[in-house]
């Protein structure tokens, strides 16, 4: 059962143009979102986060967006850049969101191609 | 370094023997985590300490995994009588406070992952 869930596995973006990375959850306990950047043979980098109390984050290029009715969070990058080519993972957490409720619940991942 | 650090970072085993990883988090971090990242999966929560305190330990998928952190500071995963199933990248985490991020949210709160120890059961 996913709770949170990254529908697309990869998304393709050319150099200077926006990217959006959607994210969908199902348990209505979570109340903090994360978004991970992670290159291979590297951990998971923490990029932007936004909390239930916001619909919305920005940190430079970076903007995360929180829809709570619709349980779906998207990421968009402006403008791509060739170093923003990684896997982008969302995470989420909750209150009582059950197992692993002191850790995070991550979708599986979108890989993220930035095309000169 | 600064910052979080695994051996070893690949680990081959055969099926039926006893595996150890272990974790280096950043100093002075309260909160340590354990993942594990199946291929085309996101990372699964197994465990979490505060301290030396295993406060959490829910995701442990059986009784043959078995983690600890004696000292609040490095931290061993053991996995025992290994399957091939625990074939997965084994990711640590550590942040600067307890438990959970606040709502307000802020850097104390953010995890800081290691690159993970690559475990494939033979």
């Amino acid at each position: 059962d996913q709770q949170v869930k990254q529908n697309s596995p990869s998304l393709s973006v050319q150099e200077g143009r926006i990217s959006i990375l959607n994210c969908d959850y199902t348990n209505s306990m979570f109340d903090y979102f994360l978004w991970y950047k992670k290159y291979p043979a590297e951990g998971p980098t923490f990029l932007i986060s936004i909390s239930s109390i916001k619909d919305k984050n920005e940190d430079g290029r970076f903007t995360v967006f929180l829809n709570k009715s619709a349980k779906h969070l998207s990421l968009h990058i402006v403008p791509s850049q060739p170093g923003d080519s990684a896997v982008y993972f969302c995470a989420a957490s909750g209150r009582d969101s059950g197992g692993g409720a002191d850790g995070l619940t991550f979708g599986k991942g979108t890989h993220l191609i930035i095309q000169p | 370094g600064a910052g979080v650090s695994q051996s070893p970072r690949y680990k081959v085993a055969k099926r039926g023997q006893d595996v150890a990883l272990r974790c280096d988090p950043i100093s002075g971090h309260v909160s340590l985590f354990w993942y594990q990242q199946a291929l085309g999966q996101g990372p699964e929560f197994l465990t979490y300490f505060q301290n030396e305190a295993q406060l959490d330990k829910s995701g442990l998928p059986s009784d043959r995994f078995f983690a600890e952190r004696p000292e609040g500071s490095v931290s061993t995963l053991k996995i025992q009588r290994t399957q091939q199933e625990d074939s997965a990248v084994y990711l640590c985490a550590s942040s600067l406070v307890g438990r959970r991020p606040n709502l307000a949210g802020g850097p104390e709160d953010e995890q800081f992952f290691g690159p993970g120890t690559r475990l494939t059961v033979l």
